[in-house]
């Protein structure tokens, strides 16, 4: 009964290749977002979907492109990985409305490119 | 676009010694905050947050944290922490567009 699930849970992969994370959430939320965590354990967001909609597409490369089939789902690709994408993403969700803005998160996917 | 400080990287404390971690944001409108832990290998967890109404907010695990608008901060709190406490923790503000900030975190490490 996981909230939030995200596939893989490690990924390591050469430099160049193409590369998907899947998210699902079963709580019935409408917007979903990606974080990225660095080695300094930073998290930055990198995307939000509402209900099918980007709704931030803060300033990452546009090697890395969300896609969501249905609001239960929210996957990451990534083109062309980079040494510098190596790193822990976060799925996460949220209901729309602020009053019950509490975001559920992902057990991670740690991406390690060689 | 707000941000989020918290000024202490890596704290170290012993077992029952009193925690206050501090977070402080920068915002003009109305903001919703929280505080999620980072248990080491375990994905994020929300230990608390704040909408509105009563400032001093209380959590899971005996954490609480008190909102002073006054001083833009949200500073965590626990009068006495375990070794089981040790983990990462991260304050978020969140803001009128739907935009989630967080800190850069702060370990916390617990001395049996």
């Amino acid at each position: 009964d996981t909230a939030v699930s995200q596939t893989p849970k490690y990924l390591v992969t050469q430099m160049g290749n193409d590369k998907s994370i899947k998210c699902e959430q079963n709580l019935g939320h409408d917007t979903m977002y990606w974080y990225k965590q660095d080695s300094k354990k930073f998290l930055k967001i990198m995307f939000s979907y509402n209900n099918k909609e980007l709704i931030i597409n803060e300033t990452v490369p546009n090697r890395f492109s969300p896609k969501s089939p249905d609001k239960a789902h929210l996957n990451l690709h990534i083109n062309s990985l980079e040494l510098g994408d190596s790193a822990v993403y976060f799925c996460a969700s949220s209901q729309a409305q602020p009053s019950t803005d509490t975001q559920y998160f992902g057990p991670g996917t740690r991406l390690t490119v060689l | 676009a707000q941000s989020v400080s918290q000024h202490n990287h890596h704290v170290i404390l012993s077992e029952a010694a009193s925690l206050e971690l501090g977070c402080n944001y920068s915002y003009g409108g109305t903001v919703n905050l929280f505080w999620y832990v980072q248990y080491p290998g375990q994905h994020l967890q929300l230990l608390l947050k704040y909408f509105s109404g009563d400032p001093l907010v209380k959590g899971i695990k005996g954490f609480e944290a008190e909102f002073i608008k006054s001083k833009f901060s949200f500073n965590l709190r626990k009068p006495s922490v375990q070794w089981s406490d040790t983990a990462e923790y991260f304050c978020a503000v969140r803001g009128n567009n739907n935009d989630m900030r967080f800190g850069a975190g702060t370990r916390l490490t617990v001395k049996p």
